[in-house]
């Protein structure tokens, strides 16, 4: 699925609640998936990543979830801080061809209020 | 560990012209990725570079093309610009092949008038 859309959707969250940001991934086909955190002004930022083969990993205050039943992935924030404020995409890969060829969402802009 | 680097970080054109970005993987990335990112269709895959190979190819057209040199540097070229190509082009490096860890960098502003 290629990525569209002109207005991306907004998560606004309180300091210090958690904060939850969803995807519909398009290629049931996809090996990977991958979470990516970009700032204002900067290039995405790797968070965390997961396979096809689980439904659930746990990094520092994140947790990535995978639903292949409805294709859709799941971003954790436990404790959400002012320095998490950006946009979250999420992204699939697939391992054939042992590249790194990614296709990403659209993208979710979350915004942290004090 | 510098991170990628990408130059020049702004750029002007006109339509017709042609552009070219460089980039500088981290130390040791053979792999290198370059993507398009606009407001309309977000980050696009272009393609992929590994040990002077072009292993992945996007759905753009023929001008845009990319190399990848012996110390795993890279170039893009954009020829013939549209108006449409005017977006953030960003750089990836990855060092483990297969996986989305990406290492990007922050990206060549391009704009054509």
């Amino acid at each position: 699925g290629e990525s569209v859309g002109l207005h991306l959707p907004t998560l606004s969250v309180q300091e210090g609640d958690n904060s939850i940001i969803n995807c519909a991934y398009s290629n049931s086909a996809s090996d990977y998936f991958i979470w990516y955190k970009q700032e204002s002004g900067k290039g995405p930022q790797f968070i965390i990543d997961i396979r096809s083969n689980m439904d659930k990993r746990q990094g520092q205050r994140v947790t990535v979830l995978l639903n292949k039943t409805v294709k859709h992935l799941s971003l954790q924030i436990a404790a959400t801080q002012p320095g998490d404020s950006a946009v979250y995409f999420c992204a699939e890969g697939i391992l054939t061809g042992g590249g790194n060829k990614l296709t990403f969402g659209t993208g979710t802009q979350l915004k942290v209020e004090l | 560990k510098a991170g990628v680097t990408q130059t020049p970080r702004y750029l002007i054109k006109t339509r017709g012209q042609q552009v070219t970005l460089s980039c500088s993987p981290i130390s040791g990335h053979r792999s290198v990725s370059w993507y398009q990112q606009t407001p309309g269709q977000g980050l696009q895959f272009l393609f992929e570079y590994f040990s002077e190979t072009q292993r992945n190819k996007g759905n753009f057209p023929g001008r845009f093309s990319g190399r990848q040199f012996s110390n795993s540097r890279s170039e893009m070229n954009v020829s013939t610009l549209e108006l449409g190509d005017s977006a953030l082009y960003l750089c990836a490096s990855s060092l483990v092949q297969g996986t989305g860890e990406l290492f990007f960098g922050e990206g060549s502003r391009l704009t054509v008038l």
